[in-house]
């Protein structure tokens, strides 16, 4: 069984750029959400997929987009990157009971993409 | 919406002696409480959770307790060791938000041998 992998992790960009991140969702896993955590902040929840719809989405402006592709894994776009989207970019994959129905399933979190933005 | 309060931020204990992290959740419909430990630069991984119909659950030398009328939980460490240094978070999700968790703020846990 496969953990979730991510990618790159780590990378610089500079402001008004727009990076792409990368999630494979742990084998069997069907549901993968993205965490912005900033140093010495608790993850903030960006938003959630399952198969390959969005669902749910946290406090974040449009220019933080995502999509799944037909195997679970997920990516991670920001556009015009601000200084403050510097942080550890999480993803999170677990097994969803469907779109419309609380998943309380376990987390399983990657090691993260660490974005730097100059 | 729902918001999770964590405390204490810091948190240092002698080598065997318990620790104790609480945490407070504004959503009485939340249903589901996990507590991770992230050691620094490593992913946050789930060390034990409780969901709203138990009142405690323990695992070798951690424990959950959470009290649904008050809306708080509690995690409790005993038997400390230097390994089990690190920052931890509680996190709530959400009634029918389900894969959104909540996270507290975090208490970085310092075990001295």
């Amino acid at each position: 069984e496969t953990g979730v992998t991510q990618s790159p992790t780590h990378l610089i960009k500079t402001r008004g750029q727009q990076v792409t991140l990368r999630c494979s969702s742990q084998s069997g896993h069907n549901t993968v959400s993205w965490y912005q955590q900033a140093l010495g902040q608790g993850p903030q929840f960006i938003f959630q997929y399952y198969r390959e719809e969005e669902n749910g989405r946290g406090n974040f402006p449009p220019r933080f987009s995502g999509l799944q592709f037909p195997n679970y894994s997920s990516e991670l776009n920001v556009n015009a990157l601000e200084l403050d989207d510097s942080a550890l970019y999480l993803c999170a994959s677990s097994l969803g009971q469907g779109a419309s129905t609380l998943n309380t399933g376990e987390l399983f979190f990657g090691e993260g993409s660490r974005l730097t933005v100059l | 919406g729902e918001n999770v309060e964590q405390h204490p931020s810091t948190l240092s204990v002698q080598e065997g002696d318990s620790a104790v992290i609480k945490c407070t959740y504004s959503d009485s419909a939340s249903n589901y409480f996990p507590w991770y430990k992230q050691e620094l630069g490593k992913r946050p991984q789930l060390i034990i959770d409780i969901r709203s119909n138990v009142g405690e659950k323990k695992d070798q030398r951690i424990a959950v307790t959470l009290n649904k009328t008050a809306k708080h939980f509690s995690l409790h460490i005993t038997e400390t060791q230097p390994e089990d240094s690190a920052v931890y978070f509680c996190a709530a999700i959400p009634a029918n938000q389900g894969g959104k968790l909540i996270f507290g703020q975090g208490t970085e846990l310092s075990v001295k041998p």
